[in-house]
């Protein structure tokens, strides 16, 4: 099982900075890249699936962008605001010809000041 | 459309008992996964699956069987419950594993 590992392991800002973490994985036999809002006290939610080298999505101030070749993913917050606090989790599945292993780095802690 | 349901949400547990966690999604995913939360480890992929009757082991398998019988139902029976499992367990499924997952919202489980 080879290791998702994210960066950094908490961030704190103040209620309207950009903000960006990253994710790497391994980048051979890669399948997706998958991120996930987690809020306290709730269950992960999925904010993107990314397949393809050079992937972009976005969902309203949250993008992502994809490398597959060097093996990272990096998320973006434009604007952060207070209601942006959360653990952000990446994923993939890491081994065995499967997407049904999905493997979770340990996320980054955002925490977002008023 | 319930989505996943995990039941119990609490419970505790000798050392020595055994127990089955459930989950059950209604939403016809071929995908199911048991992941353990526990501080400063992230979710720990157990036990998956892609399609009743195939079951594979992840990441922290030991400890834990689980069977896949129908698309529905993806049960984790704890065999033999040690302090050592005490964690947040969650269940999470996914249509064909190429979109994101839905998770259930957990079981809290203390093993004294």
């Amino acid at each position: 099982i080879l290791n998702v590992e994210q960066s950094p392991q908490s961030l704190h800002v103040q209620e309207g900075d950009s903000t960006n973490f990253t994710c790497s994985f391994p980048s051979s036999n890669f399948y997706a890249l998958h991120w996930y809002r987690w809020e306290t006290a709730k269950s992960p939610e999925a904010l993107f699936v990314m397949t393809l080298n050079g992937d972009e999505k976005k969902k309203g101030r949250i993008s992502a962008t994809l490398n597959t070749k060097e093996g990272y993913s990096y998320l973006y917050i434009k604007g952060s605001q207070p209601e942006d606090s959360a653990t952000y989790l990446c994923a993939s599945p890491t081994y065995g010809g499967s997407q049904g292993n999905l493997i979770f780095g340990k996320g980054t802690k955002l925490s977002v000041k008023p | 459309n319930a989505g996943v349901t995990q039941t119990p949400k609490f419970q505790v547990l000798k050392t020595g008992q055994s127990m089955t966690l459930q989950c059950a999604q209604d939403m016809n995913h071929e995908y199911m996964s048991w992941y353990r939360q526990d501080p400063g480890m992230g979710l720990r992929l157990i036990h998956y699956s892609v399609g009743a009757g195939i079951t594979d082991q992840g990441e922290v398998p030991n400890g834990y069987n689980v069977s896949r019988s129908t698309t529905e139902d993806f049960p984790l029976r704890l065999l033999s419950a040690a302090p050592s499992q005490t964690s947040v367990y969650f269940c999470a499924s996914s249509e064909t594993g190429q979109e994101g997952y839905t998770f259930g919202s957990g079981t809290r489980l203390t093993v004294v």
